[in-house]
């Protein structure tokens, strides 16, 4: 069976602090891993990885994968209050469909 | 970006009645739309997956008969709750993949909140 597991589940740090987010999966035929933010509805894209080791960016926020140990990294530097939301990590098996994480709710307070 | 839109945002109806989320993909044709359904604090759980033309895909655990999905044309699936109960209270959430092929090009609507009183 599948398997995406997040960490923390949740996270409360002050305006300006890095946080690092965490996401390990077992997947039978690994296809992508997928980063989204969700606030109050559908959850909005954050990154697709795809290959080890190759960090993508965006702003304050980036992310890398790891094939090898199963996991990756979603990281936010200078942390902002509009930053608090529920990350969730997903990944696309050879089946077409995301099985997605139970999340870590983020809360940035000023 | 491509826009997905569903509707009802949110719906209240009284035990035992039906109700019909629609999902449309405005702006491509999704050959393979995802249901999915989350509970308050917790993630999305994938319910079934359709494509169009043919009979849905669903969930270990998902009642096909409750959760009817139809994908009748290739910018529209449907999901219907029949003989909705307060249990079946949850938020839905569609998404869609285009025929670009491209892996993560899956866009979600603005999600569905049932209530069911």
């Amino acid at each position: 069976e599948d398997k995406v597991v997040q960490s923390p589940l949740s996270l409360v740090v002050h305006e300006g602090d890095t946080v690092t987010l965490n996401c390990s999966y077992e997947v039978t035929n690994f296809r992508s891993l997928l980063w989204y933010k969700q606030e109050k509805k559908a959850p909005t894209f954050l990154f697709m990885l795809t290959s080890s080791g190759i960090e993508k960016k965006s702003g304050r926020l980036s992310s890398i994968l790891d094939k090898k140990e199963l996991f990756s990294i979603l990281n936010i530097t200078a942390t902002q209050t509009g930053d608090s939301a529920i990350y969730l990590c997903a990944v696309y098996n050879s089946g077409y469909a995301l099985n997605f994480g139970k999340g870590t709710s983020l809360l940035v307070t000023p | 970006g491509a826009v997905v839109s569903q509707h009802p945002s949110w719906v209240i109806c009284k035990s035992g009645t039906s109700v019909k989320i629609e999902c449309r993909s405005l702006d491509f044709q999704a050959t393979t739309m995802f249901w999915y359904r989350q509970f308050p604090k917790q993630s999305l759980m994938l319910m079934a997956t359709s494509n169009e033309g043919s009979k849905a895909t669903y969930e270990q655990g998902v009642e096909k008969d409750k959760f009817l999905i139809n994908h009748a044309s290739l910018t529209l699936s449907t999901l219907t709750v029949t003989s909705a109960h307060p249990e079946d209270s949850s938020f839905y959430i569609c998404s869609a993949s285009g025929s670009s092929g491209i892996d993560g090009e899956l866009f979600f609507g603005e999600g569905s909140r049932l209530t069911v009183l």
